[in-house]
């Protein structure tokens, strides 16, 4: 079974550029996360697709950060425009089930941020 | 603010002996999950623990969850360099059972 695919894998941009991340789940899995990691610290959700449609961004800057996952499969988040604060690691993870509590994430590699 | 923290932070050990962390949480749970990282890397399922369970166990790894204490344990025996990793539990939000959260982990060290 394939895993979780993201890329690109390191991406470094100056304050106020945009910058764009892909992610394509495990085949099969209706449910797709995407996570920030800043260093030393646990993921914090940022968004939740079930198929095409999100079931949780409250926790997404809406004012900068945008997600969509057409066709309910692959995904992108992007920034728009990035600030200091944004560098961190970008984790995609997929899950067969709804239910997140009853079923393991898989996870990426995570593409990591830099913004300068 | 997290659902889940992890005790202690940071812990260094030497190849062969046990490793115990501890995972904190605020409200009721469904369920609690253990993840693995390595660095540079996502993170990786390692066990799932329901809240009417009390132990679980899964090669060297041993799970714990104390709900009236809200409360969970991680035990890897006999720990070996590859066990070097951050862990994290993650709690979901009770009756909203989609929703993870993650604590902000413990960083083990197995020395050779």
């Amino acid at each position: 079974e394939a895993g979780v695919a993201q890329s690109p894998r390191y991406k470094i941009i100056e304050k106020r550029q945009s910058v764009a991340f892909w992610c394509n789940p495990i085949s099969g899995h209706a449910t797709l996360y995407w996570y920030q990691q800043i260093l030393g610290q646990g993921p914090k959700l940022l968004i939740q697709f079930q198929n095409n449609g999100v079931v949780d961004d409250s926790q997404l800057p809406k004012d900068r950060f945008s997600a969509e996952r057409l066709k309910g499969v692959d995904s992108t988040l992007k920034i728009q425009p990035a600030k200091l604060e944004d560098s961190a690691v970008y984790l995609c993870a997929s899950s067969l089930s709804y239910w997140s509590s009853n079923s393991p994430l898989h996870f990426g590699n995570g593409t990591r941020l830099t913004v300068t | 603010s997290q659902q889940g923290e992890e005790d202690p932070q940071a812990l260094s050990i030497q190849e062969g002996e046990n490793a115990t962390m501890n995972c904190s949480y605020k409200t009721s749970i469904n369920n609690l999950q253990w993840y693995r990282q390595n660095s540079g890397r996502g993170l990786v399922h390692l066990i799932l623990i329901r809240s009417n369970e009390r132990e679980k166990h899964s090669g060297r790894l041993r799970v714990t969850l104390d709900t009236s204490k809200k409360s969970s344990s991680l035990l890897i025996t006999a720990s070996r360099a590859a066990d070097t990793a951050s862990y994290f539990c993650a709690t979901d939000a009770g009756a909203a059972g989609n929703k993870l959260t993650f604590g902000g982990g413990t960083r083990v060290l197995v020395k050779p």
